[in-house]
């Protein structure tokens, strides 16, 4: 069975740093891509970027790029999205997705992870 | 930086009905990188049509996608309760190359 399982909520302060995970099971973790989907509280979907686990080779939405690192380690099958500095505006809920090419839909999703910046 | 916009914002439906959910797009997209999700309270989206019209395995054939160019519809054939939920379309465009979401139609109950 394939899943993605997600780290759990994280709780921060303005500034701080972050990185939440996202582990890969029951598939050849390095055939697929893997991407980051925000949901800020009561809002849409939006991309953040994708990276293909076999060659760390990634891609940023304009909007996050420079704003969270995407990484991955394929010897453990896990997915990273990071913060350096965060702000109360990175307050949402955090998916990974599985494609199986680049510009694919999202066939497997992570239960998310809920990040709070708040002073 | 292609901009999908899905109407209507909300749906009113009784279950049984026929809904038809559109998704125009700023620029031509390729039917091949346009998808639907569907997202219940609570839950993180779901996958139900890829290349525009392609269901996903597992899910019901009352749903279906249609389209090409710049607008494309899911069509909910007959509405059954557990189908009320929202619904985001998605594209994929090579310049730049980035994901882009419509903002949601939202499906509730008449």
């Amino acid at each position: 069975e394939v899943q993605l399982v997600q780290s759990g909520a994280e709780v921060k302060k303005p500034g701080e740093s972050l990185k939440i995970s996202c582990k890969g099971s029951g598939y050849s973790f390095t055939s697929y891509w893997i991407g980051w989907v925000r949901q800020m509280p009561g809002k849409g979907l939006e991309w953040m970027g994708i990276i293909n686990p076999g060659d760390s080779h990634g891609r940023y939405s304009p909007s996050f790029q420079g704003q969270v690192t995407i990484s991955a380690d394929k010897s453990i099958s896990t997915a990273y999205v990071q913060w350096s500095s965060l702000k109360a505006s990175d307050t949402a809920m955090y998916y990974c997705v599985r494609g199986w090419y680049v510009g694919s839909g999202f066939d497997y999703w992570g239960q998310g992870t809920l990040v709070t910046v708040s002073s | 930086e292609i901009v999908l916009t899905q109407s209507p914002g909300t749906l009113s439906l009784s279950p049984g009905e026929r809904a038809t959910l559109s998704c125009r797009a700023s620029q031509s997209v390729s039917s091949t990188y346009l998808a639907w999700y569907q997202q219940k309270p609570g839950q993180a989206p779901r996958l139900l049509i890829y290349g525009a019209s392609s269901r996903v395995t597992g899910i019901p054939d009352r749903f279906s996608g249609s389209g090409s160019g710049t607008d494309f519809t899911l069509t909910i054939s007959r509405l059954e309760p557990e189908d009320f939920a929202v619904y985001y379309c998605q594209q994929y465009g090579r310049s730049p190359p980035m994901y882009t979401f419509g903002q949601g139609t939202k499906l509730e109950i008449k």
